[in-house]
């Protein structure tokens, strides 16, 4: 089983849409999540920490449930803007080391 | 405030040669980080430096990869000889605690 396992996508969908991006961890000791944006042929950046509680930005809502080893990431009203690769990201131990996942490519279209 | 840099953004060579890039971390930053992202796959972990100090290298090929970080600023990450599985982004990344900052990357094409 891989370490951090997405949706395979890609997603196409109109702006407007909700569109949500699923995640698997397999290392239950794992601490910290995280989701990436990488736009095409760019570095990946931090697009928002994933808590518990569940956190929110804006358009962008990250839910974590440990005990499933699971992470979403919901967007709603969709803007061109958004369409980029995003990579779920988990992390543990004392070093900060990040194991990233494969990406999920998301299109919004006109 | 600066980000990290990184040298060159793209590089060609043949199978059998050798390459090496160059990264400035963020000021301050003392963690820094090699990895390798081939198309279609997220950025996989070769190396970490703590200071000039190695802290994770389990994933580095180290038959024909090496990185230094010497005095604890700049690295560079050497690839010899080159193999066509080389072929992918290299990116660099620094941080002080889990968010870290990423490089514009170098793109390496072997032929």
């Amino acid at each position: 089983r891989k370490e951090v396992e997405q949706d395979p996508g890609p997603f196409n969908v109109p702006e407007g849409a909700t569109v949500a991006f699923n995640c698997t961890y397999s290392n239950s000791a794992s601490q910290s999540f995280f989701w990436y944006r990488q736009d095409c042929r760019k570095e990946p950046k931090l697009l928002m920490s994933v808590y518990s509680s569940g956190n929110e930005d804006g358009r962008f809502t990250a839910q974590l449930n440990r005990a499933s080893q699971y992470i979403s990431l919901l967007i709603r009203d969709s803007k061109l803007s958004d369409s980029a690769t995003y990579l779920c990201v988990v992390t543990g131990g004392s070093n900060y080391k990040l194991t990233f996942g494969k990406g999920t490519l998301l299109t919004v279209n006109p | 405030e600066a980000g990290v840099a990184q040298s060159p953004r793209y590089k060609i060579i043949e199978k059998r040669q050798s390459v090496a890039f160059w990264c400035n971390p963020i000021s301050g930053h003392a963690t820094l980080y090699w990895y390798q992202q081939i198309l279609g796959q997220g950025p996989k972990l070769l190396i970490q430096f703590q200071n000039n100090g190695v802290v994770d290298d389990s994933q580095l090929p180290k038959d024909r990869f090496s990185a230094e970080r010497l005095k604890g600023v700049d690295s560079t990450l050497k690839i010899q000889p080159a193999k066509l599985e080389d072929s992918a982004v290299y990116l660099c990344a620094s941080s002080i605690l889990y968010e870290q900052y990423f490089g514009p990357g170098t793109r390496l094409t072997v032929t």
